[in-house]
Parts: C-alpha cells; structure tokens; sequence
C-alpha cells in the first residue's frame, strides 16, 4: 500500500523566517511527486517532481525531490502571513491497477504570525 | 472556463437518507476523483475514472456509489448515510492519470 509521510504535523514561525516542509514516501511505482496548498477551500497546485535533484521554483517557494532517498521537501524563503495554510504532499502511482492514483499525505499546518 | 464545480456547497442528513453530490468539468479532462477529507487525515480517494463508463475503487469506498456517463459529469452517490460520512468532499480532475489534478470547491456533509 501506497505511503506518504508529513512532517512537522504543524509549525509556527514569524514573518520573516525560512521554512522547509518535509515528505517522504512509500510507493510501490513511483510517477510523480505534487505539492499542494489548502487554505479554507479547496487544494491549489504547487508543483509537481517527477526528477531527482531538479528544483522546482515559484518566487519564495522551491521544491526538490530525491528518488533515491524517497523524499521531498518544500522550501519557503522570507514567509509571509498570507502563507498560512495547510501544505499537502501527493505521490502518485505508475504500476498496474494503481496507475495514477494519488495517495497524501496528512499535511503540514503552517502558521505565519506578523 | 470554469473548472471544476461541485454542488451542493453544504448538506445535512439524517442517518439512512440517500443523496448524490455533482461534480462537473468544462475542461475535456479524462481523469476525475473524489476525495474525502477528515481532520487530520489528508485527502482520501474515494472513486475514480479514467474516461467516460469507466470507473474503479479507491481507498475508502465502501457506503458510495459513483458512475460516469459523460466526460464532463462525475456524480457521487450515498446510498444509505451513516454519520461516519459526515466529511468534506472534494472533486478533482486532470488532463491525465497521476498529473496536476484541479479541485472543486468542496461540498461539506453533515449526517445526523
């Protein structure tokens, strides 16, 4: 059975601070690795790994993914209140009947006081 | 384009009613899921379907019923509610399996 793994659970930092969000993962044939943040609705999309070793960037936030290690972090520079949210990790599966299907994580809750 | 809808936005039930939650898509997507998500649980696959008359289980199937006739419509059914149900369900859809899924507005369901 497919596995993905947040941590912290939670997390509380002032504006300002650098945070790294970690996932690690159980698949049986990995496809690809997506990070998603949920604030009071529904999951937007963040990004989405499917190489080792290559980040991924939008402004402060970054990504990179290691294959051989079954890992992910995300990273976030100089946060900012609107950052609070819950972060969600997904990997999805490449093999057989499961193909394609996302497992998450149970996210990362992080909280940005002014 | 409008995206993902899902409709109703809330919904409360009692125990042994029956109800079928929408979900719709404008974008041609072929893969559509729905997800269940619980305090402290993340999101949990429910259904899926990879293309019109095809559909399979995901991880907490049981007590839902799914169908998918058009490309463009994916409808959830609960057939008997229990309060076990009671959750916030979210529709997702993407261009291909296993690729950036959008997601619907979510609807929350209460069951008495």
């Amino acid at each position: 059975e497919d596995k993905v793994v947040q941590s912290p659970l939670s997390l509380v930092v002032h504006e300002g601070d650098t945070v790294t969000l970690n996932c690690s993962y159980e698949v049986t044939n990995f496809r690809s690795l997506l990070w998603y943040k949920q604030e009071k609705k529904a999951p937007t999309f963040l990004f989405m790994l499917t190489s080792s070793g290559i980040e991924k960037k939008s402004g402060r936030l970054s990504s990179i993914l290691d294959k051989k290690e079954l890992f992910s972090i995300l990273n976030i520079t100089a946060t900012q209140t609107g950052d609070s949210a819950v972060y969600l990790c997904a990997v999805s599966n490449a093999g057989g009947t499961s193909y394609g299907k996302l497992t998450f994580g149970q996210g990362t809750i992080l909280t940005v006081h002014p | 384009n409008a995206g993902v809808t899902q409709t109703p936005k809330f919904q409360v039930l009692k125990t042994g009613q029956s109800m079928t939650l929408q979900c719709a898509q404008d974008m041609n997507h072929e893969y559509m899921s729905w997800y269940r998500q619980d305090p402290g649980m993340g999101l949990r696959l429910i259904h899926y379907s990879v293309g019109a008359g095809i559909t399979d289980q995901g991880e907490v199937p049981n007590g839902y019923n799914v169908s998918r006739s058009t490309t463009e419509d994916f409808p959830l059914r609960l057939l008997l509610a229990a309060p076990s149900q009671t959750s916030v369900y979210f529709c997702a859809s993407s261009y291909t399996q296993g690729w950036e899924q959008f997601f619907g507005p979510g609807t929350r369901l209460t069951v008495l």
